[in-house]
């Protein structure tokens, strides 16, 4: 089945140490997203590729950086983790802009020790 | 920008009956409006959406309505099961190359066997 695959699910980093989730995907869109979600609260957006053109939303810190080296693969690189940058990391697809149908992966829950 | 605004918080039905979530937006360019499901640890599943040249649409036990002079929409389950049990968010987005979703702040739906 086409899908959307986070690794790891689960992530655990010290306080200032780097740290990359990735996301891949089957459905060969190509937009990529990529949410950060804290308990009971609604997915926030940080940035999004369109194919290679990066969209970094304005309020997004700078601690976070994002890849994709190509249409199936998206890294979201934390640079220096703080507390409050525990949380699930959401990454979704949609197939164009103008289809705004995104499909979500599972997440990846980061711990921030 | 858009604001989604969804209430209640907490919704708790019986097992066979109907449940009801209710959404606002401000923006009237808004033209698309998913709603998502999340099961505990997974991530956001697209279960329905609508677009605004129609005002309702139906997939199974499950139903959307759209009022755009009001600017809300709703989620309408019929015959809930505990399997309907999750977290719901509606969103909302219009067009435009960087179209985003802006997504309410969920509820969570119990459903009592």
């Amino acid at each position: 089945d086409a899908m959307v695959i986070q690794n790891p699910r689960y992530q655990v980093t010290q306080f200032g140490k780097p740290v990359t989730l990735s996301c891949s995907q089957t459905l060969n869109h190509n937009v990529m997203y990529w949410y950060q979600q804290k308990s009971s609260q609604a997915p926030k957006l940080l940035f999004h590729y369109y194919d290679k053109d990066f969209n970094n939303e304005a309020d997004t810190p700078d601690n976070f950086q994002s890849r994709r080296p190509n249409t199936s693969f998206c890294f979201l690189d934390i640079r220096s983790p703080g507390l409050g940058d525990a949380a699930m990391y959401l990454c979704a697809t949609s197939r164009d802009v103008a289809e705004r149908e995104q499909f979500f992966g599972p997440g990846t829950r980061l711990t921030v020790l | 920008g858009e604001n989604v605004e969804q209430h209640p918080s907490t919704l708790s039905v019986q097992e066979g009956d109907s449940a009801v979530i209710k959404c606002t937006y401000s923006d009237s360019a808004s033209n698309y409006f998913p709603w998502y499901k999340q099961e505990l640890g997974k991530g956001p599943q697209l279960i329905i959406d609508i677009r605004s040249n129609v005002g309702e649409k139906k997939d199974q036990r499950i139903a959307v309505t759209l009022n755009k002079t009001a600017k809300h929409f709703s989620l309408h389950i019929t015959e809930t099961q505990p399997e309907d049990s999750a977290v719901y968010f509606c969103a909302a987005s219009k067009t435009g190359a960087n179209s985003k979703l802006t997504f309410g702040k969920g509820i969570t739906l119990s459903v009592r066997p």
